[in-house]
């Protein structure tokens, strides 16, 4: 199993530039997460899902969307890039059942310019 | 709103020593989920150890244990024998087992530095 994995693992925008994050897991979870983590603030819950097609919004919403169109996948999107969006964004996946940790990608380094 | 302190943004300890990360968190619920996470210069997160509320015995892996006291709502992490890999820095993290979204809130973290 890859577990949970993120495309790309670096990226520079320009500001106003649009892009997208790809999160897949292999494990069949229905839960799926998006954070970013800044110096000083641990990680922030940005957008989940708590299952194929729906999505919520979390702690810092503001700025992206995301779409759960399959199970495995969690997009994370960024339509107009500004510099205050210079994080490191990780995704995680858990199991339905209660009690059972998330498990997390690698993590996406992404800086605005 | 659960919040999830951790009061100690560095800490340092000799290598073989034994240190101990502190983690308060403030909740009205009485059944939840605890968890300390890892995370190494590699960026990975990496469960540590995980408590759940309803047991009283403290959770041990290995070298890692947990002195969980939930009236004080305290959930401190030692880890004995301090290796060099342990050098990280360290989330404590809470987890209601009342809400369905199944969210984790994170604590800001304590960097830990091994010294040889």
């Amino acid at each position: 199993n890859a577990g949970v994995t993120q495309t790309p693992k670096f990226r520079v925008l320009k500001t106003g530039q649009s892009m997208t994050l790809l999160c897949a897991q292999d494990m069949n979870h229905e839960y799926m997460y998006w954070y970013r983590q800044d110096p000083g603030m641990g990680l922030r819950l940005i957008h989940y899902s708590v299952g194929e097609g729906t999505t919520a919004k979390g702690e810092v919403p503001d700025g992206y969307n995301v779409s759960r169109l399959k199970k495995q996948n969690f997009l994370l999107g960024l339509e107009s890039a500004a510099p205050s969006q210079t994080s490191v964004y990780f995704c995680a996946s858990s199991y339905s059942r209660l009690g059972h940790e998330q498990y997390f990608g690698p993590g996406t380094r992404l800086t605005v310019t | 709103a659960q919040t999830v302190t951790q009061s100690q943004p560095e800490m340092s300890v000799q290598e073989a020593e034994t240190v101990t990360l502190s983690c308060t968190y403030d909740t009205s619920e009485s059944d939840y989920y605890l968890f300390w996470y890892k995370q190494p210069p590699s960026r990975q997160m990496i469960l540590v150890i995980r408590q759940e509320a309803y047991k009283q015995q403290n959770a041990t892996e290995n070298r890692f244990s947990v002195n969980f006291q939930k009236a004080a709502k305290s959930f401190s992490l030692k880890i004995s024998d301090s290796q060099l890999g342990d050098a990280a820095m360290y989330f404590c993290a809470y987890r209601s087992s009342m809400n369905r979204d199944d969210k984790i809130i994170f604590g800001k973290g304590t960097r830990l530095h091994i010294l040889p």
